[in-house]
């Protein structure tokens, strides 16, 4: 079974420039997650969304945003970037359900490598 | 909200012993979970284990176990018999709070290198 996937790997970008990031879950999850991870620092979370809805949101600009499709991929939109947004952004899927307390485990992508420069 | 400490930023170890990484955490809930999660330079984060707060017995997956002290707010990894490929970034990392959205809350990371 394919894991969680990212895409695109690595992305160069300027200052002002618009970024969307893609991401598919493993099969059978619903449950999206986006973290942001810059260097030497733990992933921040950033956004989980279930079933197309927003479920939590981290502290982070409304220059972030995302949506979930129908088939429960997701995108990560970053506008008007600045260099301190330059960092591994990682999606993780996930069986959990919002709001049901359990701890289910995250499975994580390899990551979006964005520059900006 | 939780808060996940790791406070040693890099570890050396001889391929083929024991080696134990810290994590501390502090959180007002009654309900949580604690992750460990190891990251190699690809950048992917690779589940290792997990312990919830209710369990009594430490987790153990393989070569992995977690030292899990409630009273102390502890959960330290222990990696037994290590090999080269265990060079990696380790994570601890908590999840808890009664919110719709519980998402990770992850400390710092740990650099480990094993030494042949």
């Amino acid at each position: 079974d394919a894991g969680v996937t990212q895409s695109p790997t690595h992305l160069i970008k300027t200052r002002g420039q618009h970024v969307t990031l893609r991401c598919s879950p493993i099969s059978g999850h619903k449950s999206v997650s986006w973290y942001q991870q810059v260097l030497g620092q733990g992933p921040q979370f950033i956004f989980q969304y279930y079933e197309k809805e927003e479920r939590g949101r981290g502290n982070f600009p409304d220059r972030f945003s995302a949506r979930q499709f129908p088939n429960y991929s997701s995108e990560l939109n970053v506008n008007a970037l600045l260099l301190g947004d330059s960092a591994l952004y990682l999606c993780a899927s996930s069986s959990e359900v919002p709001g049901a307390r359990t701890n289910e485990k995250l499975f994580f992508g390899s990551g979006t490598q964005l520059s900006v420069l | 909200a939780q808060k996940i400490t790791q406070t040693q930023p890099g570890m050396f170890v001889q391929e083929k012993e024991a080696v134990t990484l810290d994590c501390t955490y502090d959180t007002s809930d009654q309900s949580y979970g604690l992750f460990w999660y190891k990251q190699p330079s690809s950048g992917e984060m690779i589940f290792l284990i997990y312990q919830g707060s209710y369990d009594e017995q430490n987790a153990t997956e393989g070569r992995y176990s977690l030292n899990f002290q409630k009273a102390r707010k502890s959960a330290n990894l222990v990696i037994s018999a290590s090999q080269l490929g265990d060079s990696a970034m380790y994570f601890c990392a908590g999840k808890g709070g009664s919110g719709s959205a519980r998402q990770l809350t992850f400390g710092s990371g740990t650099q480990l290198t094993v030494l042949p």
